[in-house]
């Protein structure tokens, strides 16, 4: 089975800064890529599908890139309420594995 | 409006069994990919196993940890997903959430399932 490994694990950024947090498989896949954000005490929230497309009403600072084995969640510009933990998912075939998250936090 | 209303979750001992329900309104439920999603306390995201729709086999795979002893099943006249769990393992301890399809973008509000002595 294909592991995702998310990295970093945490994150300490300021406001306005921009953000760039990896996902990466240990073997190469077509886009089928999700990224979520998941709030304190919230159920996740859909944020990119296919590798690059943006949930429709997700904030346009947030963008995903990559193909193969190496993918990225970038925040232009962060923001105060963009603390959370963010999670990869692998979709193409199962087992649909979830990277192990990444806390962001504010400084 | 979609809705995922999971139920059926509790304290169970070790070695025992339960079955958890998601009752799902709002969408054409026999065409949807159907997945269960688990969380334990303080921890990441797991995906725990999928169910086609019937028009696409109906087929159902699952996560290695759960294999063997987790079973997804769908009731397309009742607009209903199940996940029967047995041989319960602490580590099975967790919130269940019912979500539609391979990637989510509608989640139920979860379950907490506590397996414990």
């Amino acid at each position: 089975d294909i592991q995702m490994t998310q990295s970093p694990s945490s994150l300490s950024a300021s406001v306005g800064d921009r953000v760039t947090i990896t996902c990466r498989a240990s073997q190469g896949f077509s886009n089928y890529l999700a990224w979520y954000q998941q709030k304190p005490g919230k159920v996740p929230k859909l944020l990119i599908y296919a590798a690059s497309t943006l949930q429709s009403g997700v904030p346009s600072r947030f963008s995903g890139s990559g193909s193969g084995t190496d993918f990225t969640l970038t925040i232009s510009s962060l923001q105060p309420e963009d603390v959370a933990t963010y999670y990869c998912q692998k979709y193409d075939s199962a087992p649909y594995t979830f990277g192990q998250g990444t806390k962001l936090e504010i400084k | 409006e979609v809705q995922l209303v999971e139920s059926g979750g509790g304290l169970v001992k070790p070695g025992g069994s339960l079955r958890l329900t998601c009752a799902a309104s709002g969408f054409t439920f026999s065409d949807a990919w159907m997945s269960w999603v688990r969380q334990a306390p303080g921890k990441g995201l797991e995906w725990v196993g999928r169910i086609k729709s019937k028009t696409d086999g109906g087929t159902t795979d699952y996560a290695a940890p759960v294999k063997g002893r987790f079973s997804i099943s769908r009731d397309d006249s009742k607009n209903t997903l199940y996940l029967q769990m047995n041989s319960l393992k602490t580590e099975d301890t967790a919130v269940y959430y019912c979500a539609i399809g391979d990637y989510v973008n509608y989640w139920g509000r979860g379950t907490l399932v506590s397996v414990s002595s």
